[in-house]
Formats: C-alpha cells, structure tokens, sequence
C-alpha cells in the first residue's frame, strides 16, 4: 500500500532554511495533491500548504513569505523548505496526501519528524 | 480564516460509556468538516469526511453529524483503543485549511 516517509535534519539553526523530503512509496506521486502540516510539541495542528504533481502550490497565508514547496515525480519525491525559522518553527512536521481535490482533507499521513530550532 | 473550537479539551469516559465531542466554525462550513483521531506518538489518522462518511476501515462506533457551524463526534461504546486526542478539520473555505485544538478523550 502507499506510504509517506519524511527525512531531513532534526536540528536546524535560527535563521537558517528547514528543508524537509517526503518519499512516496507503493504507489504513484501523480494524480494527488501532497501537503505539509506541523504540529509543535504538545499542540495542536497546523496547515502549512501543498503542492500538485503539476508544480502548483497553495499555502498558509502567515507562512506564505518563508515557504516553498515542491515537487520531483521522478523520485516520487516532494519537498518542504521553510527559510528564517525561530524556535516557534519546531514541531513534528508530517506529510500527508490530499484525498481529492474536491474534498481536501488527508487520508494518508506519514510518521511525521521533529525538527527542533536551536542554537 | 475559519476558527474551529472543539470543546471540551478534555473529556474524561469510563469504557463502554458513550463519548460526545464538540466542533464549533465561526462560520458555515457546509458539510465540509472531518474528523481525525491522533494517538501519542503517533500520526493522525483521518476517521470521518464530509460530516458523517467513515473512511475505509473505521469501526461504525464512530458517528459524525451536524452541518453549518455545529458539529458533533459520537463515540458510541468506547473501546481501550479510542483514548485518544480527536481534531476536527474544515475544508469548507481556504486557504487556510484549519483544525481545531483538539480534545483529549481520557481513561474516567
């Protein structure tokens, strides 16, 4: 079956660049939206944007001016980098596929990775 | 943006008890509400779509209902599996997509 794998560094300087893959395995990157969503320790959830297999992309407009997402269908690959990150940037960020794109919800989630900012 | 407010944060439910959890929109969002269900270290893991649809493989103890600004997570029996933090989506009206804060349903 279809499963999400994030990989990246856990650790991450203030003011320096998040950069986060998730690798899509058993089935195709095609056909799907994929997004990013974090959650900070102890908190709730929070909607960071996706991206289409198309290379279009939609994202939180607090978030918009820091983030960029991407996508490489021939890894089967995307990508998360989030530029100028603080302390308030650590959490557990997960990738997850969109059901559809008429029900944007997320029916596949990957394990998540905690990326802590320090110093 | 559209604000979800889950109440209460924390519900506290003997097994076999019946389990009612809250999700309030600051405006309609139709019928474009799901649920997910999150374990400690653990990703969530979407239960509910579009109100009331169980998605693939979720038991029918787990009810949705409710429309516009109100809606409601029925936890029929609760089973030791089902402890739990439970988080309410809208889909309705984005960017953003938001959650609710989720409540925390624990042993009584």
């Amino acid at each position: 079956q279809v499963q999400l794998q994030e990989s990246g560094p856990g650790l991450v300087k203030p003011s320096e660049t998040l950069s986060l893959t998730c690798t899509v395995s058993g089935g195709s990157i095609n056909s799907y939206y994929w997004s990013w969503i974090r959650q900070p320790p102890g908190k709730g959830l929070e909607w960071i944007g996706f991206v289409h297999h198309s290379g279009s992309t939609n994202y939180n407009p607090p978030l918009k001016s820091r983030v960029i997402a991407s996508i490489d269908t021939s890894r089967n690959q995307f990508s998360l980098n989030l530029r100028s990150v603080t302390a308030a940037d650590t959490a557990v960020y997960y990738c997850a596929r969109v059901t559809s794109s008429s029900y944007w919800h997320f029916d596949l989630w990957g394990r998540g990775t905690l990326v802590t900012v320090s110093s | 943006e559209i604000v979800l407010t889950q109440s209460p944060a924390t519900l506290s439910v003997s097994p076999g008890e019946r389990a009612t959890l809250s999700c309030r929109a600051s405006q309609s969002v139709a019928y474009n509400l799901a649920w997910y269900q999150q374990k400690p270290g653990q990703a969530p893991r979407l239960l509910i779509s579009g109100v009331s649809a169980r998605a693939t493989g979720v038991p029918a103890r787990f009810s949705g209902s409710g429309s516009g600004t109100e809606f409601t997570l029925t936890i029929s029996s609760l089973q030791s599996e089902d402890f739990a933090i439970y988080y309410c989506q809208q889909y309705h009206n984005w960017p953003p997509l938001t959650f609710g804060g989720g409540t925390k349903v624990e042993i009584k």
